[in-house]
């Protein structure tokens, strides 16, 4: 079946524009995550959510940076005035269900951001 | 505080040859812990996880790791390597049911 998808795979912004960055869970999936990969690093989590509750939002840098999923299926990280930090690649994830024990995370392609 | 520290940052072997990639971690609990692996313009693969049942747990594409608490660590093997194997691999960690703690990665290079 479809796996996560992201959209778009890659952006470049200017320093201070606004950006949106899509992700498409697989269908079912209950809990969402994104993460922020930098060139040369693992990947960190910023935030969480289940169905359309964020759950968890200690990883988001700063409150330029703003999640959601409205109707508990696609989400969206917003960045808004983007600096030359942000440059990264923003990784979608998805599991089936928020269990006892920590349950498989699916991961999408990314977004490759690139900030000018 | 969790965490987990990938001993080498780049790991080259030769086609045939076996592969050893090194992690261990810091957790207070009892963790979850996976091998993820990140081929270029792909995305994470997961190729095992333990969830403290089995100490020795088998993978896809013939990797297996061993889960040691005394050693702290849970380090991946595979007896040959392929050319198809070249990439990057993370080891993470985790406790509790979802955030996931990520390694920097071991950048795989399998030599002809």
């Amino acid at each position: 079946g479809a796996g996560v998808s992201q959209s778009p795979r890659y952006k470049v912004a200017k320093r201070g524009q606004d950006v949106a960055l899509r992700c498409d869970p697989i269908s079912g999936h209950v809990s969402l995550f994104w993460y922020q990969q930098a060139l040369g690093q693992g990947p960190e989590f910023l935030t969480y959510f289940q169905n359309e509750a964020q759950l968890d939002k200690s990883g988001l840098p700063s409150d330029r940076f703003f999640a959601e999923r409205p109707e508990g299926s696609v989400s969206t990280l917003k960045i808004q005035r983007t600096q030359q930090e942000d440059s990264a690649v923003y990784l979608c994830a998805s599991s089936l269900e928020n269990s006892a024990v920590t349950d498989t995370q699916y991961f999408g392609p990314g977004t490759r951001l690139t900030v000018l | 505080a969790q965490s987990v520290t990938q001993l080498d940052s780049h790991v080259s072997v030769s086609e045939g040859t076996p592969v050893l990639l090194r992690c261990n971690y810091s957790s207070s609990y009892s963790p979850s812990l996976f091998w993820y692996v990140q081929h270029p313009n792909k995305g994470l693969q997961l190729l095992l996880k333990y969830t403290s049942a089995a100490t020795l747990v088998k993978g896809i594409n013939g990797f297996e790791a061993e889960f040691k608490k005394s050693e702290t660590s849970f380090h991946l093997t595979k007896p040959s390597a392929h050319m198809s194997d070249a990439a990057e691999y993370f080891c993470v960690v985790s406790v509790g049911t979802y955030k996931y703690i990520f390694g920097t990665g071991t950048r795989l290079k399998v030599l002809a």
